[in-house]
């Protein structure tokens, strides 16, 4: 079984800085795909960004990236020139893919990382 | 990306009752999955949802519990059974984007039991 840690509980970060969330994964498998949520207090999960693990090149969204490391198992997330919209829960997930080239489809969800951008 | 309808947002229920929470996709999906979020915790998918066949359960859950139905390949219902206070959770409804790039979430339900 997959598992996903995510260590900070609570990061905050002041507008305009750069902050790093932290996620490391636990798995046997050798594809699959990763991906970031976001959970701001209306609820609604936004896909921020999503890694394939086949994928040598780390991803980037925007003013979003990621910081790949498949042998160490980590996900990292850094978000640059925060902005006060970006307060939220951040989640990271694992998603294996099928041997058969389909997906698996369930996501597994670390316990998130309530991020706080002060003004 | 798909655009979920999930109704209602938010309910107060007695202990004992059930509550039916819906969910309206924007387009044909083969999947469905139906999450729980209980206070402060993150998501555990309850179950997945497939058109004409009966909802796969993941391991705690029962259909008794949590009966769903998918009638078509835009719509699921997801019902919470004879509520206790240990169900007041926020459920999510959730989609596999076309092209795949990840997963669409419906606005979430938040239940709470009294």
């Amino acid at each position: 079984a997959q598992t996903v840690t995510q260590s900070q509980p609570e990061m905050s970060v002041q507008e305009a800085e750069t902050v790093t969330l932290s996620c490391t994964y636990d798995t046997s498998e050798s594809n699959y795909y990763l991906f970031w949520y976001k959970q701001p207090p209306s609820r609604q999960m936004i896909l921020v960004i999503r890694q394939e693990a086949y994928k040598q090149q780390n991803a980037t969204e925007n003013r979003f990236s990621v910081n790949f490391q498949k042998a160490a198992k980590s996900f990292s997330l850094k978000i640059s020139d925060s902005q006060l919209g970006d307060t939220a829960m951040y989640f990271c997930a694992f998603m294996k893919h099928g041997s058969s080239g389909g997906s698996n489809y369930k996501l597994t969800f670390g316990k998130g990382t309530l991020l706080t951008v002060n003004p | 990306s798909a655009v979920i309808s999930q109704k209602p947002s938010r309910d107060i229920c007695q202990r004992g009752t059930s509550l039916t929470i819906q969910c309206q996709v924007d387009s044909q999906v083969t999947m469905m999955f139906w999450y729980r979020q209980q206070p402060g915790q993150s998501l555990t998918l309850i179950a997945t949802a497939n058109q004409g066949s009966e909802a796969t359960y993941e391991s705690g859950f029962v259909i008794d519990k949590f009966p769903i139905s998918r009638p078509n390949l835009t719509f699921s219902t997801l019902t919470v059974s004879n509520m206790s206070p240990e169900d007041s959770s926020i459920y999510l409804c959730s989609v596999r984007d076309r092209g795949f790039y990840g997963y669409t979430f419906g606005s979430g339900t938040r239940l709470t039991v009294v």
